[in-house]
């Protein structure tokens, strides 16, 4: 299994709602990503893991939690989030932090 | 502030003509570029990477270069195919915070005519 693979791909939440984003990977990293992107602009990172212990927290707002329960799973949990965080949101993994990353497809996150 | 950018926005190539994407970096400290490729809706997709101990790096019709001395990197994509058409964007890395951190530059939309 080569790739990492996020659900849902598609999500629509209020702004009082909670909800989550799942991202998986069977590869073996041991390294996973969060990352945000706006229409047109790259990749922004917000969080690194690294052997399932949070290492990059890029100023984040506690609105965005993240979670990586086991080595293949990561997880973000959302709350109370603003229109302003609508984006795709990816996920990806890479051996270690140093080497290279390989990407899912990404949540379409709509917060009304 | 040290930043990854991309000369042009847009790029328009005819089908089976080479194409040349450039990217101009800041950081001197960066040890490590990668190339991906987005297609709409999708991902970006890892083309191929190069070390900053490396000037050149060839993979199966596309080819990244590496000028250190301007702090200069480009993307070559041989016989141009209408499936090459998404945004690129090159990636540099550097160390921060106790962790390795991916920067992005704005990206460049090449689009492929027929």
């Amino acid at each position: 299994d080569t790739e990492v693979t996020q659900t849902p791909k598609h999500l629509v939440m209020g702004m009082t709602n909670k909800k989550s984003l799942k991202c998986e990977q069977h590869m073996g990293h041991r390294a996973m990503y969060w990352y945000k992107q706006k229409a047109k602009k790259p990749p922004e990172l917000m969080f690194v893991y690294s052997y399932e212990k949070l290492s990059i927290n890029e100023s984040v707002p506690s609105r965005f939690s993240p979670e990586c329960p086991n080595s293949s799973l990561l997880n973000l949990h959302l709350h109370a989030l603003q229109p302003e965080d609508s984006a795709l949101y990816l996920c990806a993994s890479s051996t270690r932090v140093d080497y290279e990353q390989y990407f899912g497809p990404g949540t379409r996150l709509t917060v009304t | 502030g040290e930043s990854v950018g991309l000369h042009l926005p847009t790029l328009s190539v005819q089908e089976g003509d080479n194409s040349i994407i450039n990217c101009a970096y800041s950081n001197s400290a960066s040890d490590y570029f990668i190339w991906y490729k987005q297609e709409s809706g999708k991902g970006p997709q890892f083309i191929i990477d190069i070390r900053s101990n490396m000037d050149k790096r060839q993979g199966q019709r596309v080819t990244v270069l590496l000028n250190k001395t301007v702090k200069h990197l480009s993307l070559q994509i041989a016989a141009t195919q209408p499936g090459d058409s998404a945004v690129y964007f090159c990636a540099e890395r550097k160390e921060e915070g106790g962790g390795n951190k991916l920067t992005f530059g704005t990206g460049t939309q090449l689009k492929v005519e027929l």
